[in-house]
């Protein structure tokens, strides 16, 4: 089945404690791309990947890392969160030019 | 921020009737895409019109695009309580790789 998934669905952490959400995708996508969505603000761009090894910042960066090793994996890194970082995340892949698909989200709680 | 807004920002309507939600945007795009999203869960792609496309259509989705206000306006004929969830339209920067999306439209479909 054509699918996104993320990983973890659900996380609380403490400030400054770095967290890991992956990503991946079975879709051959070369295009990947990170979101937060927050209440009144919609979803916002962190950052994308055209390709393997080529990261770009997004709309809000601050605060983000991103790596694209492999085609199929593009985990966002919060070196040391923070509590206005918290947020629903999504990722998504695609074709340029062509539709996103999204996964499930990752509902992330910085306390 | 280039990022586009829906209106209404939230419209109920009884099953049966249409809906019509607009979104605006800032910048020359592309192509321009509208997604679904039931509460909490990730987005799902609806329709995607180019900007050299005036009118599309995809079963009760009726999709127009006005490039030069800037603007675009989905319509969903004959609507039904499944159609109950939050629109979101999406533009790409000339580039076609960085995406914005607006704040959404929550539809509600009384039965």
């Amino acid at each position: 089945e054509a699918q996104v998934t993320q990983n973890p669905r659900y996380l609380i952490t403490v400030t400054g404690k770095k967290l890991t959400v992956t990503c991946s995708q079975n879709m051959n996508h070369e295009y990947m791309s990170w979101y937060r969505q927050d209440p009144g603000l919609g979803l916002r761009q962190i950052y994308y990947s055209m390709n393997v090894e080529v990261t770009d910042k997004g709309d809000v960066p601050e605060g983000y890392k991103v790596s694209r090793k492999e085609k199929r994996n593009f985990p966002l890194i919060l070196e040391s969160p923070s509590p206005n970082q918290t947020s629903l995340y999504f990722c998504a892949s695609g074709l340029a030019g062509k539709p996103q698909y999204f996964g499930p989200g990752t509902r992330l709680l910085v306390l | 921020s280039q990022q586009g807004e829906e209106d209404p920002q939230a419209l109920s309507i009884q099953e049966g009737e249409n809906a019509t939600m607009n979104c605006s945007y800032k910048t020359s795009i592309n192509n321009l895409q509208w997604y679904r999203q039931n509460s909490g869960r990730g987005l799902v792609h609806l329709i995607l019109i180019r900007s050299n496309e005036r009118e599309k259509h995809s079963g009760r989705l009726r999709v127009t695009l006005d490039t030069s206000k800037k603007s675009s306006s989905l319509l969903i004929t004959a609507s039904r309580a499944a159609d109950t969830a939050s629109y979101f339209c999406a533009t790409d920067a000339s580039s076609g790789n960085q995406f914005y999306f607006g704040t959404g439209t929550s539809l509600t479909v009384i039965p």
